[in-house]
């Protein structure tokens, strides 16, 4: 069974400082990899995703994600928080055949200070 | 395309009573999925159809839920005595063939079963 485990449930940054965000997963063979970002009372929007090729893949709004296989990492990154960065993040992996449901991480709420 | 619709969004029933959520996907997907956020977590999966046919089911959709999408379009999930446990936010997404890794999700719907 596929699991994701996201390192930290709220991180806060300052206005222009980096943003990292972290995913782990587990699974028998690589699955397709997702971020996810909510707003509040919102449904999930798609930032980017790893389903082949090129290891760092680059999704809206600046944002920026490395597959890493051998560390089973997917982590998010972001070189300057905008004040408009604030809202849950979520990391979600899927099987390659089948259902192909997503399984998401609990979620990380990205505070940004001025 | 509007997107993917979610009716109603706020839900607010008395434990004991049916309650029932309309889905519409964007036009011409294929997949339809229906997912489960409570507070403070990550979506989890409850059902998808392809087309009209409903291929699965999570353990997590007890006798009480029921899921249907009649002519492949639109969708609907029903929840029959309510209880108090069944609050959450109820999320549909939908993906086409072609592109089946990604899905696009509605706005949700807000269930409060008191």
């Amino acid at each position: 069974a596929q699991s994701v485990t996201q390192l930290g449930s709220h991180v806060s940054v300052s206005e222009g400082a980096l943003v990292l965000l972290r995913c782990n997963y587990s699974s028998s063979v690589p699955p397709y990899l997702f971020w996810y970002v909510q707003y509040p009372n919102q449904g999930l929007q798609l930032l980017l995703k790893y389903t082949t090729g090129a290891t760092l893949v680059k999704g809206i709004n600046g944002f920026e994600a490395e597959f890493k296989k051998s560390e089973t990492s997917f982590h998010l990154t972001k070189p300057s928080a905008h004040m408009s960065d604030a809202a849950e993040y979520f990391c979600a992996v899927s099987d390659r055949a089948g259902r192909r449901a997503l399984t998401f991480g609990s979620g990380t709420r990205l505070q940004v200070q001025p | 395309d509007t997107g993917v619709s979610q009716n109603p969004r706020h839900k607010i029933t008395k434990r004991g009573q049916n309650v029932t959520f309309r889905c519409d996907p964007i036009s011409e997907h294929n997949r339809l999925y229906w997912y489960r956020q409570t507070l403070g977590q990550g979506p989890e999966f409850l059902t998808y159809f392809q087309n009209e046919a409903q291929l699965e089911k999570s353990r997590l959709l007890s006798d009480r839920f029921s899921a249907e999408r009649p002519k492949g379009s639109f969708s609907t999930l029903e929840i029959q005595r309510t209880e108090q446990g069944d609050s959450a936010m109820y999320l549909c997404a939908s993906s086409a063939l072609e592109s089946i890794h990604e899905q696009y999700f509605g706005p949700g719907t807000r269930l409060t079963v008191t």
